[in-house]
């Protein structure tokens, strides 16, 4: 069976510091990987999705960046945090069109 | 941008059907329509998802309108373990776009 795994479950990072989050699925080939973002008490915000190997779309402008370094993991990337970077992360993944979107238990971000 | 609009909240009681509308008028014809629930501090949770024929599953079923510009997730019969955020969603190009939700609560 597939699963996928996303850490750490919390961080509290201060403005100005790196960011690196990390998201792994097992059980699969070539999924469809995405970011998404949520905001306290709001919707899911697209932040990148990667339908393959290097292969990286951005929906949002900002400071944040995603790689993806082998066909199954997906890295969220901040060089200089910002406050407006505090959030709810999650990282999904789903084999095709026809198929459910499967998350990760998600990364809260606190950054003070 | 969102591509489907929903009712910010509704309320059901405990142990009796729930209607969850969702409007997606600029669906195309190979959009697939995916419903999702989100319990606090926790990923979002498939419901589930169709094409164009009304789709049943374990957990609920989904009526599609004909012309496929909206759509009604069926919960048949609420439980406690049901309230939450349920997202309408459109599976566009390879992009889940997700709208504001419908936070559903159950009264006992």
């Amino acid at each position: 069976s597939q699963t996928i795994h996303q850490w750490p479950a919390t961080l509290v990072q201060p403005v100005g510091s790196p960011l690196s989050l990390e998201c792994t699925v097992e059980g699969t080939s070539n999924p469809n990987l995405y970011w998404y973002r949520q905001a306290a008490g709001r919707g899911l915000q697209l932040l990148f999705y990667s339908v393959g190997i290097g292969q990286i779309s951005s929906e949002v402008p900002q400071n944040l960046s995603a790689s993806r370094p082998q066909d199954r993991q997906f890295i969220l990337s901040s060089k200089k945090l910002l406050l407006s970077d505090s959030g709810f992360y999650l990282c999904a993944w789903t084999r095709d069109r026809v198929s459910p979107l499967h998350f990760g238990n998600g990364t809260r971000l606190t950054v003070t | 941008d969102a591509k489907t609009t929903q009712p910010n909240s509704m309320e059901s009681n405990e142990e009796e059907p729930v209607h969850l509308p969702c409007n997606h008028s600029t669906i195309s014809g190979t959009d697939y329509i995916h419903w999702y629930r989100q319990l606090p501090s926790q990923g979002p949770e498939y419901v589930i998802h169709g094409l164009t024929s009304n789709v049943n599953n374990r957990m609920a079923s989904l009526a599609i309108a004909e012309d496929r510009k909206s759509s009604t997730l069926i919960l048949h019969r609420a439980t406690l373990r049901d309230a939450a955020v349920y997202y309408c969603i459109l599976f566009v190009g390879n992009q889940f776009y997700f709208g504001t939700g419908t936070s559903l609560t159950v009264i006992p």
